[in-house]
């Protein structure tokens, strides 16, 4: 069963602060997935990595995939109220297709 | 631009009532995936299609749960006898099914079984 552990599971900072929030596994995955989730929507997609060790830039947003394909993480620069939602990193598998597995999510809160 | 859409957004029934929820994919994608999330946690892999084939079922995928894609485009996932622990938001994603697989998600339904 492949698992996905994410850190911090909250996280509440004030606007302008930088944050890194983590992913990791004992398994590898094919591609690795972060999105972004509102409360009462649906999980938006911010990026997909695929390759060990790249890094996605999104605006303020940095993406790294681990060289080993087995974790990530999400870097945010100057963070602003508007970043605030859940935050979850979703593993795809080895296999072609079929299931994502997903962490627990990181609740940010960014304060004015 | 139309993305993945779910109906109804929001459903509430009282236990034992059965209840079908709808998912339209992004056109030109051939695979359709339902996952189950709960408060505080993430999404929870449920079933994903292929076209009209179902082929891979999460053992959370009861015997009260069911799910079709008879012409291989809109899905339909029903629950019969709802039980409280039923109650949750159902989503539903689709994708190209390349190797990557990017899904992208409908902004769901959230279901209240009171």
């Amino acid at each position: 069963t492949q698992l996905l552990e994410q850190s911090p599971q909250f996280l509440s900072i004030q606007e302008g602060e930088n944050l890194t929030v983590y992913c990791n596994s004992s398994s590898v995955f094919s591609s690795l997935q972060w999105y972004r989730q509102e409360p009462g929507e649906g999980p938006v997609l911010l990026v997909t990595v695929v390759t060990g060790g790249e890094v996605k830039k999104l605006k303020r947003l940095t993406f790294q995939f681990g060289d080993a394909r087995k974790d990530s993480s999400l870097h945010i620069t100057a963070a602003q109220p508007g970043d605030t939602g859940l935050y979850l990193c979703a593993g795809g598998p080895q296999t072609s297709g079929s299931r994502l597995t997903f962490g627990e999510g990181t609740q940010l809160t960014v304060n004015p | 631009d139309t993305g993945v859409s779910q109906n109804p957004r929001h459903k509430i029934t009282k236990r034992g009532q059965n209840v079908t929820f709808r998912c339209d994919p992004i056109s030109e994608h051939n695979r359709l995936y339902w996952y189950r999330q709960t408060l505080g946690q993430g999404p929870e892999f449920l079933t994903y299609f292929q076209n009209e084939a179902q082929l891979e079922k999460s053992r959370l995928l009861s015997d009260r749960f069911s799910a079709e894609r008879p012409k291989g485009s809109f899905s339909t996932l029903e629950i019969q006898r709802t039980e409280q622990g039923d109650s949750a938001m159902y989503l539903c994603a689709s994708s190209t099914g390349l190797l990557t697989d990017t899904q992208y998600f409908g902004p769901g339904t959230r279901l209240t079984v009171l």
